[in-house]
C-alpha cells in the first residue's frame, strides 16, 4: 500500500530559527514529490521534486529528495510568523491519473 | 482571478439528508478532484476525474457519488448523510496531460465544511 509519512507531526519554533521538516514515501512507481502549505484554507503549491539531489529553492525555502532513500526535506532559514502553517507532502506515482497521496502534515507555529 | 470555486462554504445536515457540493474552474483544466481532510488524517481522495466525461474512485469513495457536467464543473453529492461525513471538503483540478500532472500543481478551492448531526 503507498503511504506518506511526514515527522513531527508539530513543531513550534521561535522566529528565526531554522527547521527542517521531513517526509518519507513508499510508493509504487514514484514519479514526483510535492510539497504544499496549509494556513487557514486552501493548500498552496511550494514544490515540486522529481529527481534525486537537486535543491529546489524559493526564498527561505528549500527541498531536496533522496530517492534512494525515499525521502524528502522542506527547510526553512530564518523562520518567521507568517511560516506558521501545516505543510503537506504528497506524492504522485506514474499511471495514477494525477492522483496524489498526502501525508497528514507537519503543524509549524512560528512564535515571535 | 476565480481559480476554483465551490459552493456552499458551510453546511449543516441531519443525518439521512442529502446535498450536493458544487465546483467549478476557471483555468481550462483537464482534471478534477474531491479530497476530503479530517484532524490527523491529512487529505484523503474521495473522487476524481482525468478528463471531461470520465470519473473515477479514490481511497475513500462510500456514500458519495459525482458528475463531471462538464469540463469547468464537478460536483460531489451525498445521498444519506451520516455523522462520519463530517468533514472539510476540498476541490481541485489540474493541467493534467498524457496522464500526469503537467506542473505538479493542484489548484484547490477554499474548502466547504460540512457538518452532518
Amino acid at each position: 500500500e503507498d503511504k506518506v509519512v511526514q515527522s513531527p507531526l508539530s513543531l513550534v519554533v521561535h522566529e528565526g530559527d531554522t527547521v527542517t521538516l521531513n517526509c518519507s514515501y513508499e510508493v509504487t512507481n514514484f514519479r514526483s514529490l510535492l510539497w504544499y502549505k496549509q494556513e487557514k484554507k486552501a493548500p498552496t503549491f511550494l514544490f515540486m521534486l522529481t529527481s534525486s539531489g537537486i535543491e529546489k529553492k524559493s526564498g527561505r525555502l528549500s527541498s531536496i529528495l533522496d530517492k534512494k532513500e525515499l525521502f524528502s526535506i522542506l527547510n526553512i532559514t530564518a523562520t518567521q510568523t507568517g511560516d506558521s502553517a501545516v505543510y503537506l507532502c504528497a506524492v504522485e506515482a506514474r499511471g495514477s491519473q494525477g492522483n496524489l497521496i498526502f501525508g497528514k502534515g507537519t503543524k509549524l507555529s512560528v512564535k515571535p | 482571478n476565480a481559480g476554483v470555486t465551490q459552493t456552499p462554504k458551510f453546511q449543516v445536515l441531519k443525518t439521512g439528508q442529502s446535498m450536493t457540493l458544487q465546483c467549478a474552474q476557471d483555468m481550462n483544466h483537464n482534471s478534477m478532484y474531491w479530497y476530503r481532510q479530517d484532524p490527523g488524517m491529512g487529505l484523503r481522495l474521495i473522487y476524481y476525474s482525468a478528463s471531461e466525461g470520465t470519473t473515477d474512485k479514490g481511497e475513500v469513495p462510500n456514500g458519495y457519488n459525482v458528475s463531471r457536467l462538464n469540463k469547468r464543473e464537478f460536483s460531489l453529492r451525498l445521498e444519506s448523510a451520516a455523522p462520519s461525513q463530517t468533514s472539510v471538503y476540498f476541490c481541485a483540478s489540474s493541467a493534467l496531460t498524457s496522464g500526469r500532472i503537467d506542473t505538479g500543481e493542484l489548484f484547490f478551492g477554499e474548502g466547504s465544511r460540512l457538518t452532518v448531526l
